[in-house]
């Protein structure tokens, strides 16, 4: 079955932290993205990448960065923890091409206090 | 710039009545539609999509949808609901013709609750 892992399930971090989520895929998908989910704002994009070392910005990058060192790892990273950056996390990949689905993980719900 | 619209915050029917969740759109050109399920504390899981061909598409679990031009439709369907369809459900769209890296934009979701 295919997969995209997300290293936590739930996440406790203090402001100022830098957090890391890590999100590895298994398919040989080159796309992967960051989402987060807030209730009543649906899904928003963070960042995204097409191919490993490329990255694009999404609606919401302000806060965050990512790494894709290698094909099948993706990771977002919060500079310095605050907040507003409570949410649910959601990473997806899915195959280069516009027909496609994504596949998601089953997410990081991150609390900062 | 492309959006998609979820009219509905929560859906509620009762089992085994057919069920509707409503999604329209906006695009520039031909719009790529999807419709993705989550769960509880779950990620998204995708259920069906349009791309070209027959308006009518099925998909997993016995969910079909409409694609309907003139009323930039997308709805999600079901003759027959079941307790275990509760669940939030997301439309998403994606602009082919917008160049570049076509970004897919997600509906706000809509919680569907099927009564016993």
């Amino acid at each position: 079955d295919v997969k995209v892992t997300q290293s936590s399930r739930y996440l406790v971090k203090r402001t100022g932290e830098k957090v890391f989520l890590e999100c590895v895929q298994d398919m040989d998908h080159e796309n992967m993205f960051w989402y987060r989910q807030d209730p009543g704002l649906g899904l928003r994009l963070i960042y995204f990448s097409y191919d490993v070392k490329m990255k694009e910005k999404g609606d919401i990058p302000e806060g965050y960065s990512v790494s894709r060192e290698k094909k099948e790892r993706f990771s977002l990273i919060l500079e310095s923890a605050s907040t507003n950056q409570t949410s649910m996390y959601l990473c997806a990949s899915s195959p280069a091409g516009v027909g496609y689905g994504y596949t998601f993980g089953s997410g990081t719900r991150l609390t900062v206090v | 710039a492309q959006s998609v619209a979820q009219p509905e915050d929560q859906v509620n029917v009762a089992e085994g009545n057919p069920l509707t969740v409503k999604c329209t759109y906006s695009v520039s050109g031909n719009p790529y539609l999807f419709w993705y399920v989550q769960y509880p504390n779950r990620g998204l899981q995708f259920l069906l999509k349009y791309i070209t061909g027959d308006n009518l598409v099925k998909g997993s679990y016995g969910f079909e949808a409409e694609f309907n031009k003139s009323q930039t439709s997308f709805h999600l369907k079901k003759p027959s609901a079941l307790v275990s369809d509760s669940a939030l459900y997301f439309c998403a769209v994606r602009d082919p013709d917008s160049g570049g890296y076509q970004k897919v934009t997600f509906g706000t979701g809509t919680k569907l609750q099927v009564i016993p």
